[in-house]
C-alpha cells in the first residue's frame, strides 16, 4: 500500500546549525507534499508544502526539495533556533485525496 | 479566521460509555478529515468527507466507530462502546476544494482517555 518513510526519527542540533529531514514515498502518482510542525500538546501546523511541478521551494529559514524520479523529498531548516524544537511530519497525497504521513522526526535545538 | 474548532478538548470516560467528538470546519472548506494520533501508530486517517459525503472510511478501525456530517459546518465522530485502546488524540482537519493539492488545516484536537 501507500507508504511514506521519514528519517531520522530524532535529530539533535546546536542552535545556529542546519537540520535536514528526509522522506521517501511509494505512490508515483503523488503530486502534493506538505510538511507539518507539531509542538508538544499542540495541533500539527502546516509550515510549507510543495507540488510536483516544482523542485524546490523556500520560505525564510525553511526550504523543501523534491526529486520525483527518486520519490524523495526533504525539509531543510537553516540557522536553527530553540523554538524550532518540535516534531516534524512529512506527508504525501495518495489516492482518494488521502494524506499519508511519515512517522515524524523529533527535532531538538540546543542553545 | 476561527480555524477548525473541536470539542471537547479533553474527555475522560469509563469503558463501555458512548463518546461523541465534534468538529466545525473552516467556513468555506468542503473537505473534512478525522485523524487519530497515538505514540504507537502516529497520525492515522479515519475518515474523509467531501461536500458532506463520506468518501473514504477505510481507516475506521471497527464498527464501534461512526462519523457523520449532517451539514457543511458540523461533523461528529462517535465511539460506542468505547474501549481503553481508543485512548488517543483525535484531530479534525479541513481543506478547501474537493480536489487534491489543497492544504489541510488541523483543529486543536480532543484528548480522549478511556478508563
Amino acid at each position: 500500500g501507500e507508504n511514506v518513510e521519514q528519517h531520522p526519527s530524532t535529530l539533535s542540533v546546536q542552535e545556529g546549525d542546519s537540520a535536514v529531514i528526509k522522506c521517501t514515498y511509494s505512490d508515483s502518482a503523488s503530486n502534493y507534499f506538505p510538511w507539518y510542525k507539531q509542538e508538544l500538546g499542540k495541533r500539527p501546523q502546516l509550515i510549507i508544502d510543495i507540488r510536483s511541478n516544482v523542485g524546490e521551494k523556500k520560505d525564510q529559514r525553511i526550504a523543501v526539495t523534491l526529486n520525483k524520479t527518486a520519490k524523495h523529498f526533504s525539509l531543510h531548516i537553516t540557522e536553527t533556533q530553540p523554538e524550532d524544537s518540535a516534531v516534524y511530519f512529512c506527508a504525501s497525497l495518495g489516492g482518494y485525496n488521502k494524506l499519508i504521513f511519515g512517522a515524524g522526526t523529533r527535532l531538538a535545538v540546543h542553545p | 479566521d476561527a480555524g477548525v474548532i473541536q470539542s471537547p478538548r479533553h474527555e475522560v470516560t469509563e469503558m463501555g460509555q458512548e463518546v461523541t467528538l465534534r468538529c466545525k470546519p473552516i467556513s468555506g472548506h468542503n473537505s473534512l478529515f478525522w485523524y487519530r494520533q497515538t505514540m504507537m501508530r502516529g497520525l492515522e486517517l479515519l475518515i474523509y468527507f467531501n461536500n458532506n459525503v463520506p468518501i473514504d472510511d477505510s481507516g475506521m478501525p471497527e464498527d464501534r466507530f461512526s462519523a457523520k456530517m449532517p451539514n457543511a459546518s458540523f461533523s461528529t465522530l462517535k465511539i460506542q462502546p468505547s474501549e481503553p485502546r481508543d485512548s488517543a488524540v483525535y484531530f479534525c482537519a479541513s481543506s478547501a476544494g474537493g480536489s487534491s493539492n489543497q492544504p489541510q488545516h488541523f483543529g486543536d484536537g480532543t484528548r480522549l482517555s478511556i478508563l
